[in-house]
């Protein structure tokens, strides 16, 4: 069967500190890979998605990058963390775009 | 514009009760796909359905049933006979053609569902 891990599960770092969360998914190959960020109290917003490995969208510009670098790993980056990159952030996975998604349990990042 | 509307920020009831989670969408694709996610206090977002646009049967699993109509472009969800392990906050999302040809998923607020013993 197939699964997704995440991690850390929680996570506070400094202002300006970089930061790296690892996502990676077991059972299948080439899946979709997401990264969604959720701010306290509201809705998920998609930062980026990935059909591939090295191929990935940006869904809004920011402080934040991801990367590819192999079939099931997808890795959210940035090198100098703002306050208002704080929030929780889950990975999913899914075998098409117009298939459901499977999320992993999620990062809560406290930029302090 | 937003896509994915869940007008309901939080919705209180007894245990017991029914309870209907509303979610209206936009979009200008014919082909589309919409899912309900259950996000309970852990955070991990489960999935519960995925309804294509051409299949406007309505569905029910267990205590929980879902109401699709193109015409009002709603896809509601009824939980019947709530309990307290119904709450969480629930997702609504659609799936649909971006301007790069992929589909992508977008959400709504969330609704979140407090069942009071």
């Amino acid at each position: 069967s197939q699964t997704i891990h995440q991690w850390p599960a929680t996570l506070v770092q400094p202002v300006g500190s970089p930061l790296s969360l690892e996502c990676t998914v077991e059972g299948t190959s080439n899946p979709n890979l997401y990264w969604y960020r959720q701010a306290a109290g509201r809705g998920l917003q998609l930062l980026f998605y990935s059909v591939g490995i090295g191929q990935i969208s940006s869904e809004v510009p920011q402080n934040l990058s991801a990367s590819r670098p192999q079939d099931r790993q997808f890795i959210l980056s940035s090198k100098k963390l703002l306050l208002s990159d704080s929030g929780f952030y889950l990975c999913a996975w899914s075998v098409t775009t117009i298939t459901e998604a499977f999320f992993g349990q999620g990062t809560r990042l406290t930029v302090v | 514009a937003q896509k994915v509307t869940q007008a309901q920020t939080e919705i209180s009831v007894v245990e017991k009760e029914d309870v209907t989670l509303d979610c209206v969408y936009e979009t200008r694709d014919t082909t589309y796909y919409l899912f309900w996610y259950k996000q309970p206090p852990s955070g991990e977002l489960v999935f519960l359905i995925r309804r294509n646009s051409f299949d406007e049967q309505n569905e029910i699993s267990g205590r929980y049933s879902w109401n699709f109509q193109k015409s009002t472009s709603s896809f509601n969800f009824t939980i019947t006979a709530s309990q307290v392990v119904d709450s969480a906050v629930y997702f609504c999302a659609l799936s649909e053609a971006s301007t790069s040809g992929t589909y992508k998923y977008i959400f709504g607020t969330g609704t979140r569902l407090k069942v009071l013993a």
